[in-house]
């Protein structure tokens, strides 16, 4: 069974801190991840996509570990609106045709104090 | 606009009653899925389709059914046989390829009362 495991935290930072989450995943075979961004009761929306050894959009930064099967997610400069589940995510491409599922970690909450 | 819509958003069934939730999108895609996700709990797939008339189950498929008769539409019917059904429902849609991840409907809350 193909897992991706997170830090469930919560990570509770002051505004202004840089915080890092990471998630390891078993699917060796993966070749792209996602991290999402879920806040509460509302659904998973697409922050970043994880091709090759990393991403940077803005204040948020994926990077990639293939040796070690984990990929990390920095946020730098934290805002209260950063507050939010962030949900690791792996593609599996086994079924084919470009067709391919997810595997969604549990996610690790987030919450930037004032 | 292209995206994807959940009805209802809240829905309260009773039980040994079945109910539908529906999705539809319009952003052309061939693949829906169908996820739960309990309070402080992962998504877990029910069921997915990767074209018309066709569909697998997912993880956790025992209790639901799904249609896909249009591209467009993919209702689940959470049936009677589901013994704890109180969950966001959530559903997803995507293409081929890998730039895109899923895109989520707004996600139906069910309650059993």
């Amino acid at each position: 069974r193909k897992e991706v495991e997170q830090d469930p935290g919560p990570f509770n930072v002051p505004e202004g801190a840089t915080v890092a989450f990471n998630c390891t995943y078993s699917n060796s075979a993966s070749q792209s991840f996602f991290w999402y961004r879920q806040d509460c009761r509302k659904e998973p929306k697409l922050l970043m996509s994880v091709y090759s050894s990393g991403n940077e959009d803005g204040r948020f930064t994926a990077q990639l570990n293939r040796a070690s099967q984990y990929i990390s997610l920095l946020i730098r400069d934290s805002k209260l609106s950063d507050s939010a589940t962030y949900l690791c995510v792996v593609p599996d491409f086994t079924s084919g045709a470009g067709s391919y599922q997810l595997t969604f970690g549990k996610g690790t909450k987030l919450s930037v104090i004032p | 606009d292209g995206g994807i819509t959940q009805s209802p958003k809240y829905l309260f069934r009773k039980e040994g009653q079945n109910v539908t939730l529906s999705c539809e999108q319009n952003l052309n895609h061939d693949a829906m899925y169908w996820y739960r996700q309990d309070p402080g709990q992962g998504l877990r797939l029910i069921y997915y389709s990767q074209i018309v008339n066709d569909f697998q189950k997912g993880d956790i498929a025992e209790g639901y059914s799904v249609s896909r008769e249009k591209k467009e539409s993919f209702p689940l019917t959470v049936t009677s046989a589901q013994k704890n059904p109180t969950a966001f429902y959530l559903c997803a849609s995507s293409s081929p390829g890998q730039s895109y991840g899923y895109t989520f409907g707004s996600g139906t809350r069910l309650t059993v009362v």
